[in-house]
């Protein structure tokens, strides 16, 4: 069985503080990751995807790729109280697989 | 910007008869797909579809359910006699490509039908 898992959190931080979610994965034989925002009642939005190990950064987001540890994780920089979602990791094995997700919510 | 759509965007049914959901998935991608989320838990797969065929489908993909592409443009997903837990928030999603290979394997997802069987 091909497993995702998220701390289901609150993470709570503080405006302007850094956030940092992390993800594990069972299938050492998944290629693609990615990370997803969910607001509530609405769908899945992407926001980045990583294929090779190290981080990759796109504006005030991080992935971070570890596939020896079979573990990536999301730095939010500078959150702001729009960030404020569910963020769910996505592992492709094929399909997607998808965790629980971490609710975080950024106090002003 | 292209984008998935889905119709309807809610749809209540009774228990027992048929629902077809639409999605027209982004124009240039070969791979499609129907997720749902029931409230509260997390998104899960049901099938995967790629050249007119079903490429994978879960175990919640059962009998009741069966999936088309009736023209060039729509996908639809049919579930043949509802039961109370199929109530949930059901996604299509696209992407150029499934595993591996060249091309983008980002899916992006429809903003869902809600589906409420009572």
């Amino acid at each position: 069985q091909k497993e995702v898992e998220q701390n289901s959190g609150p993470l709570s931080v503080p405006e302007g503080a850094i956030a940092s979610l992390n993800c594990t994965y069972s299938d050492r034989v998944s290629q693609s990751f990615f990370w997803y925002r969910q607001y509530s009642g609405k769908s899945p939005e992407l926001i980045m995807s990583i294929y090779s190990n190290g981080d990759k950064e796109d504006g005030r987001f991080t992935a971070q790729l570890n596939k020896a540890s079979q573990y990536v994780s999301l730095l939010i920089r500078d959150s702001q109280p729009s960030d404020s979602a569910t963020y769910l990791c996505a592992v492709n094995a094929g399909k997607l697989i998808f965790g629980q997700g971490t609710t975080l919510q950024v106090k002003p | 910007e292209p984008e998935v759509t889905q119709t309807p965007s809610h749809q209540v049914t009774q228990m027992g008869q048929e629902v077809i959901l639409r999605c027209v998935p982004i124009s240039n991608h070969l791979y499609f797909y129907w997720y749902r989320q029931i409230l509260g838990q997390k998104v899960e797969f049901l099938v995967s579809f790629y050249n007119n065929e079903i490429s994978e489908k879960s175990e919640i993909f059962d009998d009741q359910f069966s999936v088309e592409r009736p023209d060039g443009s729509n996908f639809t997903l049919k579930i043949r006699s509802t039961k109370l837990e199929d109530s949930a928030m059901y996604f299509c999603a696209s992407s150029e490509v499934n595993w591996g290979g060249y091309g983008n394997t980002e899916a992006f997802f429809g903003q869902g039908t809600r589906l409420t069987v009572v």
